[in-house]
């Protein structure tokens, strides 16, 4: 069965410096993953997704996530942090018969300190 | 396009009473998603639809849950009777296709059974 952890419930930064999500992926065959963002009471957003082509990814607003397959790993990482990316961010992966659903990892909550 | 539109965003209820969450898809959409949210329980996928059929319910918690999709713009989450155990935000989601389609989030609606 599909599944991902997330290896770290909290993070935190300072404005300015690099962010590190950690995700590990388990999966019997070639996975679609997925970063999806979660702001304050607010629904969730795509940041990127992985699909088998290229194993780094960009997405949005800065974030970009490489596909490592000997690790098993698929971790989110930005050059910069701004004040705006403290949120919720979960990894994901598509599972089901016909990869029609998604599971979730519990989440790491990113605070950014100014 | 609004995008996928839930309501209604706060529903504070009392044990025993029924609660219906609605939810409209973006159209053109031809998958459905209800996922629940807990603190406990992190993001699960309840139920989801594919030109308004069940597909997976397995998700679902018990009988006093239950979703219909009478038409490709509306689907409803109804729970009779509530319980506080089912206190959570309950996000719908939609998507164009199965496989690598991205799933679009509704702002959620946060339900209190007290």
């Amino acid at each position: 069965a599909q599944s991902v952890t997330q290896l770290d419930s909290h993070v935190s930064v300072s404005e300015g410096t690099p962010v590190l999500l950690r995700c590990n992926y388990s999966s019997s065959y070639s996975p679609s993953l997925f970063w999806y963002v979660q702001h304050p009471n607010k629904g969730l957003q795509l940041l990127l997704k992985y699909t088998s082509a290229a194993t780094l990814v960009k997405g949005i607003n800065g974030f970009e996530a490489e596909f490592k397959k000997s690790e098993t790993s698929f971790h989110l990482t930005k050059p910069s942090a701004h004040m705006s990316d403290a949120a919720e961010y979960f990894c994901v992966v598509r599972a089901g018969e016909y990869g029609n659903k998604l599971v979730f990892g519990a989440g790491t909550i990113l605070r950014v300190k100014s | 396009d609004a995008g996928v539109i839930q309501s209604p965003r706060h529903e504070v209820t009392e044990m025993g009473q029924e609660v219906t969450l609605r939810c409209k898809p973006i159209s053109g959409h031809d998958y459905l998603f209800w996922y629940r949210q807990t603190m406990m329980r992190g993001l699960e996928l309840l139920i989801y639809f594919n030109n308004n059929v069940p597909i997976d319910d397995s998700g679902m918690p018990e009988d006093r849950f239950s979703a219909k999709m009478p038409n490709a713009s509306f689907s409803t989450l109804k729970i009779q009777p509530s319980e506080p155990r089912d206190s959570a935000v309950y996000f719908c989601a939609s998507s164009r296709t199965s496989g690598g389609s991205e799933q679009f989030f509704g702002p959620g609606t946060r339900l209190t059974v007290l």
